[in-house]
């Protein structure tokens, strides 16, 4: 079965640009989601089909997805943006599956 | 407001069953599927299976077939999870989530139910 793989930890400075990578066999064909959950809370779509921002997510929230490996990306981090994320994949063989998490935390 | 709103929390002994419901409003239950996912405690996201509102096409996770079964009913704008012959590592919190189909992810969640398996 296809899993995608996340490092389990990210560390970023405020104000920096933090990456977090999801990586499988050309993942870049297939469709990523990524989820933000803080502790004691429900997931929350932050990215989804690679790229696109649902309504009420800060701009400085971006994705992208080619070859190998997507990405999320993070802009100008803030305090509040500590939380653990998660990649989603979505093809017609392996249907839906969650990568293992990142643990992102702001210096 | 577009919300999902699920059952309590269970207490369940190893053997027994388990159906959650989670209940939505705010929007037309049809045009959505729902998925559920599973969380056990200090680890990732499982995702275990989603149904077609609409039609009630089903896809389980290779894992759980045999012991889920997703339902819904469109009457109440409810859907259903159960799950049969729990084991302790069944533990954890399940969320229902609406989802509308593979490019779009899953765009509300509700707010989870806590499930223990224990003798």
């Amino acid at each position: 079965s296809y899993v995608p793989t996340q490092p389990p930890s990210v560390s970023v400075a405020p104000g920096k640009t933090a990456r977090i990578t999801c990586g499988g066999n050309n993942i870049g064909s297939k469709n990523v989601h990524w989820y933000q959950q803080k502790p004691g809370l429900a997931p929350v779509l932050v990215i989804y089909y690679d790229s696109d921002r649902p309504s009420g997510i800060p701009e400085r929230f971006s994705g992208s997805n080619s070859g190998n490996t997507a990405t999320l990306t993070i802009s100008r981090v803030e305090a509040g943006d500590e939380a653990d994320y998660y990649c989603q994949v979505w093809d017609s063989s392996s249907d839906r599956v969650f990568g293992g998490g990142t643990k992102l935390t702001v210096l | 407001q577009v919300q999902l709103v699920q059952s309590g929390a269970e207490v369940k002994k190893p053997g027994a069953s388990l159906k959650v419901s989670c209940k939505a409003s705010g929007y037309t239950f049809t045009s959505y599927g729902i998925s559920w996912v599973r969380q056990a405690p200090g680890q990732g996201l499982e995702w275990m299976g989603w149904i077609s509102v609409y039609n009630d096409n089903t896809n389980y996770a290779q894992n759980l077939q045999g012991r889920v079964t997703m339902t819904t009913d469109t009457s109440t704008s409810t859907a259903y999870m159960e799950l049969r012959s729990l084991r302790s590592d069944d533990t954890a919190v399940y969320y229902c989530a609406r989802d509308r189909g593979g490019n779009y992810g899953m765009d509300v969640w509700g707010q989870g139910t806590t499930v223990t398996v224990s003798s």
